[in-house]
C-alpha cells in the first residue's frame, strides 16, 4: 500500500517569500502524484498533477512541483507567495495498476501568509 | 465554484435520526466517491462507485449506506450514527475509476452528531 508524508504541519511566510512544501511517498511501483489545495471554507481543488514525462510540472496560480523519483519526492514550490495563498495543501498519490482508484492523501500542510 | 454539488452544507442530527447526504455532478463522470475528513486530518476514502455499481467499501460501518440512483447522483444514507461520526463528508467524482483521472471534490457536508 502507498503512503504519503508531508513533513511540515504549519508554514508561516511573509508575502513575496518563496515557498517549498515537502512531500514524500512510499510505494514500490509507478505512481501518479497530485497536489490539492483547500482554501478556508472551500472544497479541495486540484493544483497540479504528474503522470509521466517532464518531472517539473506547472500548475495553476503560479505553483509548480518537481518529481524526483530517486528521492520519492514531489515537492511543491512557488517563487513568491501572496496572502491569497493561505490555505491547506495536500499531497496525494495513487498507484498505476491494480487498485488504482485509491487516492492516498498526506496529512496536509497549513500555509499562512502574512501581508 | 465546484462542479460537484453537495447538499446539505451543514447537518445536525441525533443518534437515532435517519438522514441522507446528496451529491450531484453533471460532468459525465462515471466514478464517484465518498470521503470522510476529520478536523486537521486528510480525507479518508469510504466508498467508490464505478458505473453506478459499488466497487469499494473501505470497511465502513453499516450505519453508513451509500446509494447511486443514476450516473449523476450519489447518496449517503445515515442511521444510528455515533458522536465520533461528526466530520466533513466529501463527495468526489472522476471520469472513470482509473489512476489517470483526477478527482473533483464538492464543498462537503459538515455533519454534527448530538
Amino acid at each position: 500500500a502507498q503512503s504519503v508524508s508531508q513533513h511540515n504541519h504549519h508554514v508561516i511566510l511573509s508575502e513575496a517569500a518563496s515557498l517549498e512544501l515537502g512531500c514524500n511517498y512510499s510505494y514500490g511501483g509507478t505512481v501518479n502524484l497530485f497536489w490539492y489545495v483547500q482554501y478556508p471554507g472551500q472544497h479541495l481543488q486540484l493544483l497540479l498533477k504528474y503522470f509521466s514525462g517532464d518531472p517539473l510540472v506547472k500548475g495553476i496560480k503560479g505553483f509548480e512541483a518537481e518529481f524526483i523519483k530517486s528521492k520519492f519526492s514531489f515537492n511543491l514550490r512557488k517563487p513568491s507567495v501572496q496572502w491569497s495563498d493561505t490555505a491547506e495543501y495536500f499531497c496525494a498519490v495513487n498507484a498505476q495498476g491494480a487498485g488504482s482508484y485509491q487516492l492516498t492523501f498526506g496529512k496536509g500542510t497549513k500555509l499562512s501568509v502574512i501581508p | 465554484d465546484t462542479e460537484v454539488t453537495q447538499t446539505p452544507k451543514h447537518l445536525v442530527m441525533g443518534m437515532t435520526n435517519k438522514k441522507s447526504l446528496k451529491c450531484e455532478q453533471h460532468m459525465g463522470h462515471r466514478a464517484m466517491y465518498w470521503y470522510k475528513q476529520k478536523a486537521k486530518k486528510p480525507p479518508e476514502l469510504m466508498f467508490v462507485y464505478s458505473y453506478e455499481k459499488l466497487s469499494i467499501n473501505e470497511s465502513v460501518p453499516s450505519r453508513f449506506s451509500p446509494e447511486c440512483p443514476n450516473s449523476s447522483l450519489l447518496n449517503l444514507h445515515l442511521h444510528a450514527l455515533q458522536p465520533e461520526d461528526s466530520a466533513l463528508y466529501l463527495c468526489a467524482s472522476s471520469q472513470d475509476r482509473g489512476a489517470y483521472q483526477p478527482q473533483h471534490f464538492g464543498d462537503g457536508t459538515r455533519l454534527s452528531i448530538l
